[in-house]
């Protein structure tokens, strides 16, 4: 059973529109970050977060914005939204430093029509 | 190019056979390397980790990092219909991970 809860499960947006994601991190992990997940690729790493800050960031627009809460919630935020951002969105929460210890949710599925 | 290649596969093996799995990554700076598994509707659960070259073994699992060729592969051994999902390698570097295409994996009962 995963610590990493994201909702909402499944999404549909029209193009243009703007899109919140939800995470819930695994207890005492104080690090957040945000994939996306096309179909038949890898995830792809947009943004981390470590205390309420942005931290690192993958070759994402500044569209794609994140906010983390002291309570260790997270959210994705998406504006003016595309076809291609058509995707499973990721959150992994791990402790600061760990390499091997992120543990991933299920994922929200965005389909932008 | 990306910083980790991993052929997508598909891969259908029968039940018993041995599951080769191997990527190819570019970033000479990458130290940490793992393989995650993903079933259909859920997020990457890690599955091995290794830390530079050399061979880890976890029961029927056994990751292989050669760090002079590049090269990251996982074996399963008597695969068995559960093991049946999509495979990811990826590498840690600093803040994110690189994750490869996967390659999704059937054993056929």
């Amino acid at each position: 059973e995963t610590g990493v809860t994201q909702s909402p499960t499944h999404l549909i947006k029209t193009r243009g529109q703007q899109v919140t994601l939800r995470c819930s991190s695994q207890s005492g992990h104080n690090t957040v970050s945000w994939y996306q997940q096309a179909l038949g690729q890898g995830p792809q790493f947009i943004f981390q977060y470590y205390r309420e800050e942005e931290n690192g960031r993958g070759n994402f627009p500044p569209r794609f914005s994140g906010l983390q809460f002291p309570n260790y919630s997270s959210e994705l935020n998406v504006n003016a939204l595309e076809l291609d951002d058509s995707a499973l969105y990721l959150c992994a929460s791990s402790l600061t430093g760990d390499r091997y210890g992120y543990t991933f949710g299920s994922g929200t599925r965005l389909t932008v029509v | 190019q990306k910083e980790v290649e991993q052929d997508p596969g598909p891969l259908s093996v029968p039940e018993g056979a041995i599951v080769s799995l191997n990527c190819t990554y570019s970033n000479s700076a990458f130290q940490y390397f793992m393989w995650y598994r993903q079933y259909s509707r859920k997020g990457p659960e890690l599955l091995m980790y290794t830390y530079s070259s050399g061979n880890k073994e976890d029961g029927r699992f056994t990751a292989q990092v050669d760090k002079s060729s590049k090269y990251i592969s996982l074996f399963i051994r008597d695969s068995q219909p559960s093991d049946s999902a999509t495979y990811l390698c990826a590498s840690a570097n600093d803040y994110k991970l690189s994750f490869g295409a996967g390659t999704t994996v059937t054993v056929r009962a």
